[in-house]
């Protein structure tokens, strides 16, 4: 079985720039959450979705925004980027939900300069 | 919200046993995870507690006490290869939130 998938693995952004990051779960999970991790702040919970709606929300700007296919595959975008966006973006996969186990993918990581 | 708090870094020998706490305050408790991350890896789970007590695994047990907010990660038989950071993660009912993370470093 595939594990979570997601591209890029590396982008180098401009201040003010859009990014669109993409996440394919594993086959027949339906629960797609993306996360933020900078040496700072540690891991961080973006949001989740499940079925193509957004179930759960974190603390973050509306900058940051995502959306989810028929097939479960998720793509997170953020606009106008500014430095502090630059971090390790992390997906994950679950069967259900968040109360079940996230199978992470290997990120990708944004340089904004 | 959440409060998430685990020890920044320990250091233990290969073959002895190290035990990384995690307290946290939450509303709406719904279980509490411990994930792995090798450096530059992605996190892989190691176990979960939704009720109070333990869960052995292998060399890794986790225990949980709701009422005190507190969980730990007991490792056995430590091996060079447990040398990570291990991430305590709290399910409420909006979302999962992760302390800052706990590096262990095995000696020889």
């Amino acid at each position: 079985k595939a594990g979570v998938t997601q591209t890029p693995r590396y982008l180098i952004k401009t201040r003010g720039q859009q990014v669109t990051l993409s996440c394919s779960p594993i086959s027949g999970h339906r629960s797609v959450s993306w996360y933020q991790q900078t040496p700072g702040q540690g891991l961080q919970f973006l949001f989740e979705y499940f079925s193509e709606t957004q179930r759960n929300k974190g603390n973050f700007p509306g900058r940051f925004s995502g959306r989810q296919f028929s097939n479960s595959r998720s793509e997170m975008n953020v606009s106008t980027l500014e430095l502090g966006d630059s971090a390790l973006y992390l997906c994950a996969s679950s069967l259900n939900g968040l109360e079940n186990i996230q199978y992470f993918g290997a990120g990708t990581r944004l340089s904004v300069l | 919200g959440q409060n998430i708090d685990q020890p920044t870094e320990m250091t233990a020998t290969e073959g002895a046993i190290v035990q990384i706490n995690c307290t946290y305050q939450t509303s709406g408790f719904n279980g509490l995870f411990w994930y792995q991350q090798h450096a530059g890896e992605a996190p892989t789970f190691l176990s979960y507690n939704v009720l109070d007590g333990l869960e052995e695994k292998g060399r890794f047990s986790s225990f949980l006490s709701r009422s005190k907010g507190y969980s730990y990660l007991l490792l056995k038989e430590l091996q060079m290869k447990d040398s990570a950071s291990y991430l305590c993660a709290v399910r409420d009912r909006h979302k999962l939130s992760f302390g800052a993370g706990t590096t262990v470093t095995v000696r020889a």
